[in-house]
């Protein structure tokens, strides 16, 4: 059980354009998910939590605007990276919590920018 | 908020040697230590984890010991082997779970044959 799966696990997207990365629970209703984003050779940086339902909860520096979250569904969160440069080139992955229990990753989605 | 140290960055071992990584948290209200691996481009996994009212915990080869009062947590590996190369990531949450965490910088384990 507790099984969380990314789409896609790899992207690579023009500079400019907005790229859309899903995380689902496939068998628990996920109340809350959080988006991490790791730079290559560095640690995870967490960038917000979303509460299913309501607007996600940015961490500072991270922007809102730029990083649409969407939490519409108990098994789906959506991040969309808008008009990606390539400094948004990262590792992003999802974490899954049903209330306030125990949260499991997704595989991750690896975004290439050019 | 929170902040995570971890060290060191890099360690290599003979296999069979212990390995042993250190991090230091800043919030005493933090209250779960989960210790990470990941393998390169994939998720972490969560080897072991401690919550703040056990001082040590043990899995086999993996042990984890809290010091609250100094805010500090080892991740001990013994008889370590090739396949428990990996970079290992701690980090504190203070939601009791694996919720909303801090992570360290990471620690590159490298076990030689």
């Amino acid at each position: 059980g507790a099984v969380v799966s990314q789409h896609p696990s790899w992207v690579i997207c023009k500079s400019g354009t907005s790229v859309k990365i899903e995380c689902r629970s496939l068998d628990f209703q996920a109340t809350t998910m959080f988006w991490y984003r790791q730079f290559p050779k560095q640690s995870l940086m967490l960038m917000a939590t979303s509460n299913e339902g309501s607007k996600a909860t940015y961490e500072q520096g991270v922007e809102k605007d730029k990083f649409l979250i969407n939490h519409a569904s108990l098994t789906l969160s959506t991040l969309t990276v808008t008009s990606a440069h390539p400094e948004d080139s990262s590792f992003y992955i999802c974490s899954a919590a049903a209330g306030n229990t125990e949260a499991f990753f997704g595989q991750g989605t690896r975004l290439t920018v050019v | 908020g929170e902040n995570v140290e971890q060290h060191p960055s890099t360690l290599s071992v003979q296999e069979g040697d212990s390995a042993v990584i250190k991090c230091t948290y800043s919030d005493s209200a933090s209250n779960y230590f989960p210790w990470y691996k990941q393998e390169l481009g994939k998720r972490p996994q969560l080897i072991i984890d401690i919550r703040s009212n056990v001082g040590e915990k043990k899995d086999q080869r993996i042990a984890v010991t809290l010091n609250k009062t100094a805010k500090h947590f080892s991740l001990h590996i013994t008889e370590t082997q090739p396949e428990d190369s990996a970079v290992y990531f701690c980090a504190a949450s203070m939601s009791g779970s694996a919720r909303q965490l801090t992570f360290g910088s990471g620690t590159q384990l490298t076990v030689l044959p």
